[in-house]
């Protein structure tokens, strides 16, 4: 069965700290796909990243960077210098091939970025 | 304009009524999906739909209806609604490519 899990519930740091957000993934499939989505405070779900099981090349995006590591089932997710914009709930997800194209999502963690 | 429109945006009702939450996508998206999402839960499928007059269950679909008699729209149905679904509910399409879910701005549904 797939699942995801964000142990972080909930994580503060001041501006221009860097800051990581954890994701680990549990599928049998060997092809599958990853994603990160955003959620800021005015409640709508941004889509950051989608990333499948045969690219483990890490990606940057600005200050944003993502990690993917098949050996430890996580896909880890790094805001560099941080923003009090990027204060919002950031969900990992994860989607097997030929399943629907369904997504299961974690439960999320929440990111305070103090001025 | 093109892209995916839930209604209403908030929405309070009373326990054992009906409510229907409307989603609309312009893009002929082949999959359509409605998520709730809860304080401690995330997001959790609650149906979905591969295409027109194909729907099936996600992970909590109890106290739930949906149709899909044309392509571009996918209600979610609350047959009687319960307080335990007080929820904020989003509807999400995709074409099938596994590129990811556009969604829509949510509906906040209040159950008293």
């Amino acid at each position: 069965a797939q699942k995801v899990t964000q142990a972080q519930t909930e994580i503060s740091v001041v501006e221009k700290e860097d800051v990581t957000l954890d994701c680990v993934y549990e599928t049998r499939d060997t092809t599958y796909y990853l994603f990160w989505y955003k959620q800021p405070p005015s409640g709508e779900l941004v889509f950051l990243i989608r990333r499948n099981s045969f690219d483990e090349q890490n990606e940057i995006s600005g200050r944003y960077s993502w990690n993917f590591q098949k050996s430890t089932s996580s896909f880890n997710f790094t805001i560099t210098a941080s923003q009090v914009v990027d204060s919002a709930v950031y969900f990992c997800a994860l989607s097997e091939a030929n399943r629907d194209d369904k997504i299961i999502f974690g439960k999320g963690t929440r990111l305070h970025i103090l001025p | 304009d093109a892209g995916i429109t839930q209604s209403p945006r908030y929405k309070i009702t009373e326990t054992g009524r009906q409510v229907t939450l409307m989603c609309h996508q312009t893009w002929s998206h082949s999959y359509m999906f409605w998520y709730r999402q809860d304080l401690g839960h995330g997001l959790r499928l609650i149906y979905y739909s591969a295409a027109a007059d194909i729907t099936d269950k996600g992970e909590v679909p109890d106290g739930y209806v949906v149709s899909r008699s044309k392509t571009e729209n996918f209600p979610l149905t609350l047959e009687s609604a319960t307080r335990s679904q007080t929820s904020v509910y989003f509807c999400a399409s995709s074409d099938g490519q596994v590129y990811g879910y556009t969604f829509g701005s949510g509906t906040r549904l209040t159950v008293v």
